[in-house]
């Protein structure tokens, strides 16, 4: 069965300081992979996607960048924290079909504190 | 481009009682559509989906959705509600012609009292 994994839970972070969080998925090859913000009672925002290595999508402009340096790994970055950046962030993959609606499935989360 | 509306931020229920939560959606083609549960500090659990099978859609713990092309509406139901349903629901339209990643409303926060 597929699973997902991402750290670390909960993160408290300086201003100024840089950021990595990492997602790792398995049991499936392929997957498209996404990063979501969830900021209260703003929903989920689609921060970066990908269809594969290499391959990013930035839905948003902003302090933070994604890479994908393996098939089932993607990474989220940023040089400097911003006050702005504190919320959750939640790694979530989906098959990789393009033309068919498919489900994504999500890690348990990064609590991201900026201080 | 495709959206989502959650028509209710909050919605409080007894214990027993039915629980209605309201989506519309826009997209320009065929869409799928889901909902998602989220209990606090947790990631989000899969609870159903619509994609263009049968309109009245099951998912687990005895939550259902129906599809009305017409309203462009989703709705989430439940015939009686249970405290362990009090969470953060969400609804989710993914635009299936171009492909793109899913596109969330805001969220509806259920309440369940005793």
């Amino acid at each position: 069965s597929q699973t997902i994994h991402q750290w670390p839970a909960t993160l408290v972070q300086p201003v100024g300081s840089p950021l990595s969080l990492e997602c790792t998925v398995e049991g499936t090859s392929n997957p498209n992979l996404y990063w979501y913000r969830q900021a209260a009672g703003r929903g989920l925002q689609l921060l970066f996607y990908s269809i594969g290595i290499g391959q990013i999508s930035s839905e948003v402009p902003q302090n933070l960048s994604a890479s994908r340096p393996q098939d089932r790994q993607f990474i989220l970055s940023s040089k400097k924290l911003l006050l702005s950046d504190s919320g959750f962030y939640l790694c979530a993959w989906s098959v990789n079909r393009v033309y068919v609606g498919t489900e994504a499935f999500f890690g348990q989360g990064t609590r991201l504190t900026v201080v | 481009a495709q959206s989502v509306t959650q028509l209710d931020s909050h919605v409080s229920v007894s214990e027993g009682t039915p629980v209605l939560l309201r989506c519309n959606y826009s997209s320009s083609y065929s869409p799928s559509l889901f909902w998602y549960v989220q209990h606090p500090n947790k990631g989000l659990q899969l609870l159903l989906k619509y994609t263009s099978a049968a309109t009245l859609v099951k998912g687990i713990n005895g939550f259902e959705a129906e599809f009305k092309k017409s309203e462009t509406s989703f709705h989430l139901t439940k015939p009686s509600a249970h405290m362990s349903d009090a969470a953060e629901y969400f609804c989710v339209v993914s635009d299936t012609q171009a492909g793109t990643a899913l596109i969330f409303g805001k969220g509806t926060t259920l309440s369940v009292s005793s």
